[in-house]
């Protein structure tokens, strides 16, 4: 069975900072990973995902993650914050064993840039 | 390509009444999720097809939540009677019958807003 964690409902982060957003996976077979952003009223859009080509992945935007397997973790971080950034942001996991598996989300974290 | 597409974008309706939702997915994508989000939290998974057959359907309310996908494309959502706390989004996404890396993620939909009153 698979499932994420995401360590913190709110990140709020001045414009021009770092940002840091944590999801822990859990999972018996070797995982697939998923960052995706929700802009308010909008489906889910991708980010960035993880397929064990790379541990380190960049997404669109400036995101990127690192696969840490000892750790469990596929945190997302953006060198410089944008107002723009400003969104929802779910972790998601899937098992990679079976072409059927299905695909669990996080409960998210919200994202705030102050100016 | 055309992403997935779903309809309405909203709907309200009173309590026992019933509702459907449809989603037209990707072209060729074999896989279809229909997903709730509720205000503040993480899209739930509903049910999940692979083509028109049923593959995982475990937290789907089966006494008043239907769904089908027939002849492998289109999929409608029905809840009959709902219920106050059926308010919410409910997210279609699809994703590719091809295997490889290139084809892991789910594509998704703009959803449907659901308030129940």
């Amino acid at each position: 069975a698979q499932s994420v964690t995401q360590l913190g409902s709110h990140v709020s982060v001045s414009e021009g900072a770092l940002v840091l957003l944590r999801c822990n996976y859990s999972s018996s077979v070797p995982p697939y990973l998923f960052w995706y952003v929700q802009y308010p009223n909008q489906g889910l859009q991708l980010l960035l995902k993880y397929t064990s080509a790379a541990t380190l992945v960049k997404g669109i935007n400036g995101f990127e993650a690192e696969f840490k397997k000892s750790e469990t973790s596929f945190h997302l971080t953006k060198p410089s914050a944008h107002m723009s950034d400003a969104a929802e942001y779910f972790c998601a996991v899937r098992g990679s064993g079976s072409s059927a598996s299905k695909i669990i989300f996080g409960s998210g974290t919200r994202l705030s840039i102050r100016p | 390509e055309a992403g997935v597409a779903q309809s309405p974008r909203y709907k309200i309706i009173e309590k026992r009444q019933s509702v459907a939702f449809w989603c037209n997915p990707i072209s060729g994508h074999a896989t279809l999720y229909w997903y709730q989000q509720i205000l503040g939290q993480g899209p739930k998974l509903l049910i999940q097809f692979q083509n028109n057959g049923v593959v995982d359907d475990s937290q789907l309310p089966k006494d008043r939540f239907s769904a089908e996908r027939l002849k492998g494309v289109d999929s409608t959502l029905k809840i009959q009677p709902a219920k106050l706390e059926d308010s919410a989004v409910y997210l279609c996404a699809s994703r590719s019958r091809r295997t490889g890396s290139m084809n892991t993620e789910a594509f998704f939909g703009q959803g449907t807003r659901l308030t129940v009153v």
